[in-house]
C-alpha cells in the first residue's frame, strides 16, 4: 500500500506564494476528485484545508487552493505566514476502496 | 461545537492488545463515519480504516487486516479501535477522525501508544 509522493521540503518568504506536489496514480489521484490536503503543527492534530481537489472547509482560509492534472495533485498556499510554518500531507481515495496519504512536505517560512 | 475526545496514552508489551475510544458530540453521530488515523515518531499519517456509523460497516488498510477491529456504539456516540498483537512498530499516536466521504474535517487530538518491553 504505497504512499502517494511529495516532496520532503520547502521554503518561501513571507508574503510569497508555494505549490506543493502530491503525486499518484491512476488508481487514486488520476482515477477520483477525493483529494484532500491536511496542515499539521508540530504536536498537533491533522488540520483539513482542502477537499475534493479543490474545496475548501467552512470557515478555511482562501489563501489555500488546490487543483489537479493527470496523476498529481497540488497545493498553494498564497501570502505566505509564519503560523503556515507546519507539515503538510495529501491524501486520495484509492480504487480498492481505502484512503492513502502522502510522505508529507515540510514547510518553511523564511 | 464538534468534539472528538479520546482516551488517554497507554503503554503495552509486545504481544498484548490495545483499545482506544473516540467519544463524540456536537454533531449527528450516524451522518458522518470515523476513520482511524496512525503516526509514528517522527514519520508520516497511515489511515488504518473506517467504519460506517449508521450499520458499523467496516473497511481495513490491507496491512491491518486480522489485527485491527474497529466498533461504534451509538447509544454514547464512541467509536473504539482496537489493535491486537503489538510490536515496537506500532508505537504512534492514534487519531480519530470524522469524515462524511473520504476528507476528514475533525480530528481528536490523538492517543499515544507506546509498545515496550
Amino acid at each position: 500500500q504505497s504512499a502517494l509522493t511529495q516532496p520532503a521540503s520547502m521554503s518561501g518568504s513571507l508574503g510569497q506564494s508555494i505549490t506543493m506536489s502530491c503525486s499518484g496514480t491512476s488508481s487514486d489521484i488520476g482515477g477520483y476528485n477525493s483529494v484532500s490536503w491536511y496542515q499539521q503543527h508540530p504536536g498537533k492534530a491533522p488540520k483539513l484545508v482542502i477537499y475534493d481537489v479543490t474545496k475548501r472547509p467552512s470557515g478555511g482560509s482562501n489563501r489555500f487552493s488546490g487543483s489537479k492534472s493527470g496523476t498529481t495533485a497540488s497545493l498553494n498556499i498564497s501570502g505566505l505566514q509564519a503560523d503556515d510554518e507546519a507539515d503538510y500531507y495529501c491524501s486520495s481515495y484509492r480504487s480498492d476502496n481505502t484512503l492513502v496519504f502522502g510522505t508529507g512536505t515540510r514547510v518553511t517560512v523564511l | 461545537q464538534v468534539h472528538l475526545v479520546q482516551s488517554g496514552a497507554e503503554v503495552k508489551k509486545p504481544g498484548a492488545s490495545v483499545k482506544v475510544s473516540c467519544q463524540t458530540s456536537g454533531y449527528s453521530f450516524i451522518t458522518y463515519g470515523i476513520s482511524w488515523v496512525r503516526q509514528a515518531p517522527g514519520q508520516g499519517l497511515e489511515w488504518m480504516g473506517w467504519i460506517t456509523t449508521n450499520n458499523g460497516d467496516t473497511n481495513y488498510a490491507h496491512n491491518l487486516r486480522g489485527r485491527v477491529t474497529m466498533t461504534i456504539d451509538a447509544f454514547t456516540y464512541t467509536a473504539y479501535m482496537e489493535l491486537r498483537s503489538l510490536s515496537s512498530d506500532d508505537t504512534a499516536v492514534y487519531y480519530c477522525a470524522r469524515g462524511y466521504e473520504w476528507e476528514l474535517d475533525f480530528w481528536g487530538l490523538g492517543t499515544l501508544v507506546t509498545v515496550s518491553s
